[in-house]
């Protein structure tokens, strides 16, 4: 069973545009995570924001947590088209053992020139 | 610094013929996962080793096996091919715990035919 759900699926905007990514998940969770993922590449970590934090910047890039609402979102400002790429949350449920983590299906972030 | 290695890069088998996937890793994390990507799917665990000696399964075990040889090698073994476990097969490390990220090969692309 997929614990996230990402929205949108597929996402294009033009260079210097801001992107943003949504994910919603369905148990208590450790920490979310964040990687990307080029074409044809093996998958890249982000960011990583704890269960107890609301939000987390790390460059261009900004991951806000809801665990009221289960969800978090990924902020990417000034895109570029460098930018363009796969992106992954995946979560570490607190019924885990073993640093498993569980990813959605993955938003595909086209940006354009 | 290697990282995470996969090979082979790409494989081609027959339905019901057999191989091993091989996966090392220089980071000394104790950690590794086998994980398998398939279009829209998203990534999903086949097996994982918290740490050397151990082995567990994940989401999607059936059809597989594997080994840790060591704290650096984790190999997945596909006894008898079936057409769908063609997929993009990944191997990832971490280390052990709640709060650390993966790290992933560059992945073996596998068509059973």
């Amino acid at each position: 069973s997929q614990q996230g759900e990402e929205d949108p699926q597929a996402l294009s905007i033009q260079e210097g545009e801001n992107a943003t990514m949504n994910c919603s998940y369905k148990t208590s969770i450790n920490n979310l995570q964040w990687y990307r993922q080029n074409s044809g590449r093996g998958l890249v970590h982000l960011i990583l924001i704890r269960s107890n934090e609301r939000e987390k910047h790390s460059g261009r890039l900004r991951v806000t947590l809801d665990t009221s609402k289960k969800s978090s979102s990924l902020l990417i400002t000034a895109s570029r088209a460098a930018d363009t790429a796969s992106y992954f949350c995946a979560t570490d449920p607190i019924y885990n053992q073993g640093g498993k983590l569980i990813f959605g299906q993955g938003t595909e972030l086209s940006v354009k020139p | 610094n290697a990282g995470v290695t996969q090979t082979p890069k790409f494989q081609v088998l027959k339905t019901g013929q057999s191989m091993t996937l091989q996966c090392a890793q220089d980071m000394n994390h104790n950690s590794m996962y086998w994980y398998r990507q398939d279009p829209g799917m998203g990534l999903r665990l086949i097996y994982y080793s918290a740490s050397e000696g151990t082995t567990d399964k994940g989401e999607v075990p059936n059809g597989y096996n594997v080994s840790r040889l060591n704290k650096r090698e984790f190999s997945l073994r596909l006894e008898s091919a079936a057409p769908s476990q063609t997929s993009v097969y990944f191997c990832a490390s971490s280390e052990l715990g709640d709060l650390y990220e993966q790290y992933f090969g560059p992945g073996t692309r596998l068509t059973v035919t």
